[in-house]
């Protein structure tokens, strides 16, 4: 069973552009949670989506969004990118909700601001 | 707030000993708890995940264990390899996943 792919593996950006980036999640699983990583605040949660639906979201500003398609594949956005946006943007899948079901990581989408 | 937290940023450990990575979690709604690993340019990866009913569980290598009284959770790592150098993260799991700080784990030869 193939893993969870995300494209594109590094993006590098300007301030005040926006980004998309792509998450296909294992077949089967129908959430697909993201998180951003930094090194000074750690794997820190973006929002849950599951069966199309945002489930859950955690403390971002507006900037961040996200969506899920009826295939489960999923897409977040950031608009007007600042430079503290550079992270390690990574996806998770899971059969069941994200808090009570194992998470599935891809290797993220390094997005660098300058 | 909430919070999942571990009490060690970093740990050595000599290659054939045991290592045990501790967290500390403050949400005592959570019920479920995970152990991730994550090696540099990859995601992080399942190592082992125990439900609030139980106090310990066992994998291949590795057992972790919940002091629900405390709100406390551990992994032990039996005769550590180098290739288990990495990140270890705990997670809870009650409306959604939330993650501690990482511990890094390094195995000397």
């Amino acid at each position: 069973k193939a893993g969870v792919t995300q494209t594109p593996r590094y993006l590098i950006k300007t301030r005040g552009q926006q980004v998309t980036l792509s998450c296909s999640p294992i077949s089967g699983h129908r959430s697909v949670s993201w998180y951003q990583q930094t090194p000074g605040q750690g794997l820190q949660f973006l929002f849950e989506y599951f069966s199309e639906t945002q489930r859950n979201k955690g403390n971002f500003p507006g900037r961040f969004s996200g969506r899920q398609f009826s295939n489960s594949r999923s897409e977040m956005n950031v608009s007007t990118l600042e430079l503290g946006d550079s992270a390690l943007y990574l996806c998770a899948s899971s059969f069941g909700v994200g808090g009570n079901s194992p998470l599935h990581f891809g290797n993220g989408t390094r997005l660098t601001v300058t | 707030g909430e919070s999942v937290g571990l009490h060690l940023p970093t740990l050595s450990v000599q290659e054939g000993d045991n290592s045990i990575i501790n967290c500390a979690y403050s949400n005592s709604a959570s019920d479920y708890f995970i152990w991730y690993k994550q090696e540099s340019g990859k995601g992080p990866q399942f190592i082992i995940d125990i439900r609030s009913n139980m106090d310990k569980r066992q994998g291949q290598r590795v057992t972790v264990l919940l002091n629900k009284t405390v709100k406390h959770l551990s992994l032990q790592i039996a005769a550590t390899q180098p290739g288990d150098s990495a990140v270890y993260f705990c997670a809870e799991g009650s409306n959604d996943m939330r993650f501690g700080a990482g511990t890094r784990l390094t195995v000397k030869p």
